[in-house]
């Protein structure tokens, strides 16, 4: 099946930083990857997606960045806040049918 | 709308003894659905995924298993509990045709 890394494992900023995060896919038929936020005690909520046919897509102080010739895809935050401290998962997906998570990244972001 | 629900939201078990995990969804038809096992600092892990009534495809073998007796209705079970169960488990829906997946709060287990 499909795998897929996250990396880093945990990634303290200052608040006004920027924070990325990477994950890298193994099956080049993957063609859907979610970004989902989880805090603690939740269940993950999706925050940012991107489908193969498109490079890149923002949504206010969030974009993901799709590279299908190196199957890497990254999620990128702009201006930190606290509030934005949480575990971020990766996740890659052929068609919708299963959704294959990366390891997740725990962000701080310190005020 | 349609909302997931997943009970209980906290569960204490010795090893040996039984589990069932609920999963039921609301306000849609036909879902996909999903078990996710999520260890202490760790990734989410798929352990299956239904597409219909009856229909239920593992993905890691194990000490678990799932069942789909309704539509909406998706059951995590174990007829033994190990010490390694012991994660924290999310049941995810999807709803066809393509769209995002859903998940439900979640279920911590411990097995003592």
């Amino acid at each position: 099946g499909e795998n897929v890394e996250q990396h880093p494992s945990t990634l303290s900023v200052q608040e006004g930083d920027s924070a990325v995060i990477k994950c890298t896919y193994s099956d080049s038929a993957s063609n859907y990857f979610p970004w989902y936020k989880q805090e603690l005690g939740k269940g993950p909520q999706l925050i940012i997606d991107i489908r193969s046919n498109v490079g890149e897509k923002k949504d206010q102080r969030i974009a993901v960045t799709l590279n299908k010739t190196a199957k890497h895809f990254s999620l990128h935050i702009t201006e930190t806040q606290p509030e934005d401290s949480a575990v971020y998962f990766c996740a890659a997906s052929i068609n919708f049918n299963k959704f294959y998570f990366g390891s997740g990244t725990k962000l701080n972001v310190k005020p | 709308s349609q909302t997931i629900h997943q009970w209980p939201a906290t569960l204490v078990q010795p090893v040996g003894s039984p589990l069932s995990l609920e999963c039921t969804v609301e306000g849609t038809s036909n879902p996909n659905l999903y078990w996710y096992r999520q260890a202490a600092g760790r990734g989410l892990q798929l352990l299956f995924y239904s597409v219909g009534i009856g229909q239920i495809s593992s993905e890691v073998p194990q000490n678990l298993s799932a069942s789909r007796p309704q539509d909406r209705q998706f059951i995590l079970s174990s007829k033994k509990l190990l010490l390694s169960d012991s994660g924290f488990y999310l049941c995810a829906w999807l709803r066809t045709p393509n769209t995002e997946a859903f998940f439900g709060q979640g279920t911590r287990l411990t097995v003592v």
